[in-house]
């Protein structure tokens, strides 16, 4: 079955500094790939999704991410980190078959 | 505005018992889902709905039941086959069968069954 796979539940990062998390797909399918963020108590949000347009994404909030074929990968990025930025984070994938996979998140925490 | 209202927000229950959870989407959206949340876990796909009338199991459907007789709605029952309902449940919907088009979430049902 399709999955994604997020490596690190948590990620702490000084205000500020460069945010990075990361994703990686099983490369069975086509990767249709998705980033979502979670506060506390509420649903998930969109980030950005690929569309196979540009390799580089450019999502909400000063996020991006860059799909990278060879390496299975579509790893989140943001250069400035913000306190605001603190959520919990989730790559997914969604398959031929219309079903959506979600990794199992990375918890960010930003250091004033 | 568009979205998709789960009621309620928090809901408590006692073991042995049924109890429903609502999802109503206006975004007009075919596609309706149900994933449950637990700490570590990410999220787990209960059920399914492409079209009214018809749904499909998730990987986690033993002890939940769910209908689809509108396309607006698409309600939850956690049975008391659940062994382990307690949870934060979330709903979703998704507007087309094209590969990039993503889900819409509401703001998720937290069930605690005592």
């Amino acid at each position: 079955a399709q999955s994604v796979t997020q490596l690190g539940s948590h990620v702490s990062v000084s205000e500020g500094a460069l945010v990075l998390l990361r994703c990686n797909y099983s490369s069975s399918v086509p990767p249709y790939l998705f980033w979502y963020v979670q506060y506390p108590n509420q649903g998930l949000q969109l980030l950005l999704k690929y569309t196979s347009a540009a390799t580089l994404v450019k999502g909400i909030n000063g996020f991006e991410a860059e799909f990278k074929k060879s390496e299975t990968s579509f790893h989140l990025t943001k250069p400035s980190a913000h306190m605001s930025d603190a959520a919990e984070y989730f790559c997914a994938v969604r398959t031929d078959g219309n079903q959506f996979y979600f990794g199992t998140g990375t918890s960010l925490t930003v250091i004033p | 505005d568009g979205g998709i209202t789960q009621s309620p927000k928090y809901l408590f229950r006692k073991e042995g018992q049924n109890v429903t959870l609502s999802c109503e989407q206006n975004l007009n959206h075919d596609a309706m889902y149900w994933y449950r949340q637990d700490p570590g876990q990410g999220l787990r796909l209960i059920y399914y709905s492409q079209i009214v009338n018809d749904f499909q199991k998730g990987d986690i459907a033993e002890g939940y039941s769910v209908s689809r007789e509108k396309k607006e709605s698409f309600p939850l029952t956690v049975t008391s086959a659940q062994k382990n309902p307690t949870a934060f449940y979330l709903c979703a919907s998704s507007g087309g069968r094209g590969g990039n088009s993503p889900l819409h979430f509401g703001n998720g049902t937290r069930l605690t069954v005592t």
